[in-house]
């Protein structure tokens, strides 16, 4: 692993489905971002971390959930899946607050 | 509240010189990152302005005026592999990014 990954490339989810995008960096950055990004908008936070252990809301939290048990991995989980969730998903790090962000290489979900 | 201010699109001939303004107003401030995106792909860092002025790398500057709320990305010598957008991205007093809906930049022969 070099950077950002992120899992799945793409998917498409039936409605009402539970569904678990994954993201694991191997710089030991402290700091991690979830966003959405739509056609037209800019990309949009849906949760962060600035260290393991702690997560925290950001501006569009509702429908998803996050983790951070660890400093490598920050996986999303949409808990019951609705089409407006359809949308690319970035997954994020940076060494610290205010550092420039490494992106991953982005999921893209589509909901039926 | 926060905002954003960029141009959605811009065209620009190869060789030429494009200048893509970013107005905005944050909750605090704690630098300013211009970022490049190309279509299908992740976003990847330009550059960082924490101080007014200008900052030069290679074809690529990008200017900070701190009191005017106002920052600009020049790109010289236009290639066509630098047509994507262009995302302005301030830093607010939570060390939060604020990103704008970038500018499309379509460059021409």
């Amino acid at each position: 692993i070099a950077g950002i990954t992120q899992a799945p490339t793409s998917q498409i989810l039936a409605a009402g489905r539970r569904m678990t995008l994954r993201c694991t960096q191997d710089m030991r950055h402290n700091a991690m971002y979830w966003y959405r990004q739509d056609l037209g908008l800019g990309l949009r936070l849906i949760h962060y971390s600035n260290t393991a252990g702690t997560t925290g809301k950001g501006e569009v939290p509702d429908g998803y959930s996050v983790s951070r048990a660890n400093t490598d991995d920050f996986p999303l989980t949409l808990a019951s899946a609705v089409p407006s969730q359809t949308s690319v998903y970035f997954c994020a790090s940076s060494e610290r607050e205010g550092n420039g962000y490494t992106f991953g290489s982005g999921t893209r979900l589509t909901v039926v | 509240g926060q905002n954003i201010d960029q141009p959605t699109e811009m065209t620009a001939t190869e060789g030429a010189i494009v200048q893509i303004n970013c107005t905005y107003q944050t909750s605090g401030f704690n630098g300013l990152f211009w970022y490049q995106q190309h279509a299908g792909e992740a976003p990847t860092f330009l550059s960082y302005n924490v101080l007014d002025g200008l900052e030069e790398k290679g074809r690529f500057s990008s200017f900070l005026s701190r009191s005017k709320g106002y920052s600009y990305l020049l790109l010289k010598e236009l290639q066509m592999k630098d047509s994507a957008s262009y995302l302005c991205a301030p830093l607010d007093s939570n060390y939060q990014l604020i990103w704008g809906a970038g500018t499309k930049l379509i460059i021409k022969p």
